[in-house]
């Protein structure tokens, strides 16, 4: 199995608040992303990371931010909290543009 | 724009026979695809891919159809076994300047009766 770590793995805060998703890797690769996962939607990108300090933009980015100032690490961050982005969280680090490798899921609620 | 879709949110088989998932993408610029295989409370594994130069690539009970023109892919397992009772997730990618992002569609829930 591909060396990923999320944390918290489950969470519960109140709306308003700001949250932060760690997502840790020991795989050094190079890409690393953000996906969240909600029923009749699959899973679909928040953001990702093409390097250090290098990220961008994906299809469900409004109301988070992320950072990456170590190749190991990726952040998430929910800045005010919202019921909207009650979900599951996951990680996902690739090395090779074709294949991703997801971390266990971290289970947001936002009450 | 759902650009990846499963339109069977649900597929039911017995075990021994065959299942067939389905996945259908209206983006020309993908051009590799993956299926993904996704238990309760564990993030989604890797299962199969294939490449748009190819129409058919198999792994053992798995095999995965792609049909370009038609911008279909299916993926069969055969024989199924209870333990491939997930949900199925279809993905697909644009190589080049993607940065490796996958767009997913809704996934579909196999599940398999001994």
């Amino acid at each position: 199995d591909a060396g990923i770590t999320q944390s918290p793995r489950h969470k519960v805060t109140e709306t308003g608040t700001p949250v932060t998703l760690r997502c840790h890797q020991t795989e050094n690769h190079r890409y690393m992303y953000w996906y969240r996962q909600d029923p009749g939607h699959g899973l679909r990108l928040i953001h990702y990371s093409y390097g250090v300090k290098d990220t961008d933009k994906g299809e469900v980015s409004d109301g988070y931010s992320v950072s990456r100032s170590k190749t190991e690490d990726f952040l998430l961050t929910l800045e005010s909290a919202t019921s909207s982005q009650t979900s599951v969280y996951f990680c996902a680090i690739s090395e090779s543009q074709v294949m991703a490798f997801f971390g266990q899921g971290t289970r947001l609620t936002v009450v | 724009d759902q650009q990846v879709k499963q339109n069977s949110p649900s597929l039911s088989v017995q075990e021994g026979r065959i299942s067939i998932l389905n996945c259908d993408y209206t983006n020309s610029m993908f051009d590799y695809f993956l299926w993904y295989k996704k238990y309760p409370a564990e993030g989604p594994t890797f299962l199969i891919s294939i490449s748009s130069i190819k129409d058919k690539n198999e792994d053992g009970r798995f095999t995965v159809f792609l049909n370009k023109s038609a911008k279909h892919l299916s993926l069969h397992i055969v024989p199924s076994q209870p333990g491939d009772s997930a949900v199925y997730f279809c993905a697909a990618s644009a190589s080049g300047t993607s940065y490796g992002k996958l767009t997913f569609g809704q996934g579909t829930i196999l599940t398999v009766h001994p």
